[in-house]
């Protein structure tokens, strides 16, 4: 099956500090998504983004279907944007999402 | 956005007991649902593909006699882990695809998180 492998594992940033997430995956896919796990657990949709690049405020995502992987861009971040970063990726013929190792984010005030 | 709810948040049980936990997509109709466990500081794993009226697909390893799925309705599906024990503590998440013919976003429940005694 796919393998989905997200880095850093691991990320401590200064409020106001901007980041980069990456996600690699193995095969070629039909779909991605970013979420964002905040810390009661709850998964929250950032983007789905098959290919190509979209903006949502501070946030912004791109993927190169192609070279098979997507980066998710934080900017000027803040203490809420703490939690864990997930990528999850669909393969052709069928509707299974396999989720990435996921990037765990700290934000300092 | 499409909204997916879960019921209860949070349950404690006895062992050998079993738990119903819900999964409804309140603003649309969802073909196929999901069900994961994520245990601590672990990615989501993919337990079952749920369609609705016919029997779930089960992921390897996954025992389809002890979580029992059940999608009766195109917003409801159901997952029963019968006869619980402490190693099935676990946090449980649902999720729902709408699909259309651009996207097939999937939308997530906020979770279940299950402590077996």
């Amino acid at each position: 099956g796919i393998q989905v492998e997200q880095s850093p594992p691991d990320l401590i940033l200064q409020e106001g500090a901007n980041s980069t997430l990456r996600c690699n995956f193995s095969d070629s896919v039909n779909n991605l998504q970013w979420f964002h796990q905040n810390p009661w657990g709850q998964l929250i949709n950032l983007f789905y983004i098959p290919s190509g690049t979209k903006q949502n405020g501070r946030l912004s995502a791109t993927t190169v279907a192609t070279e098979r992987y997507s980066l998710l861009y934080i900017s000027s971040s803040q203490t809420t944007d703490s939690g864990v970063y997930f990528c999850a990726v669909r393969g052709s013929g069928t509707y299974k999402y396999i989720f990435g190792t996921g990037t765990r984010l700290k934000v300092l005030a | 956005g499409a909204v997916v709810s879960q019921h209860p948040s949070r349950v404690i049980c006895k062992s050998g007991t079993s738990v119903k936990i819900e999964c409804r997509s309140l603003d649309f109709q969802a073909t196929t649902m999901f069900w994961y466990r994520q245990f601590p500081k672990q990615s989501l794993m993919l337990m079952a593909t749920s369609n609705e009226g016919s029997k779930a697909t089960y992921e390897q390893g996954v025992e389809k006699d002890k979580f029992l799925i059940n999608h009766a309705s195109l917003t409801l599906s159901t997952l029963t882990v019968t006869s619980a024990h402490p190693e099935d503590s676990s946090f449980y998440i649902c999720s729902a695809t709408q699909t259309s013919g651009v996207t097939d976003t999937q939308y997530f429940g906020p979770g279940t998180r299950l402590t077996v005694l």
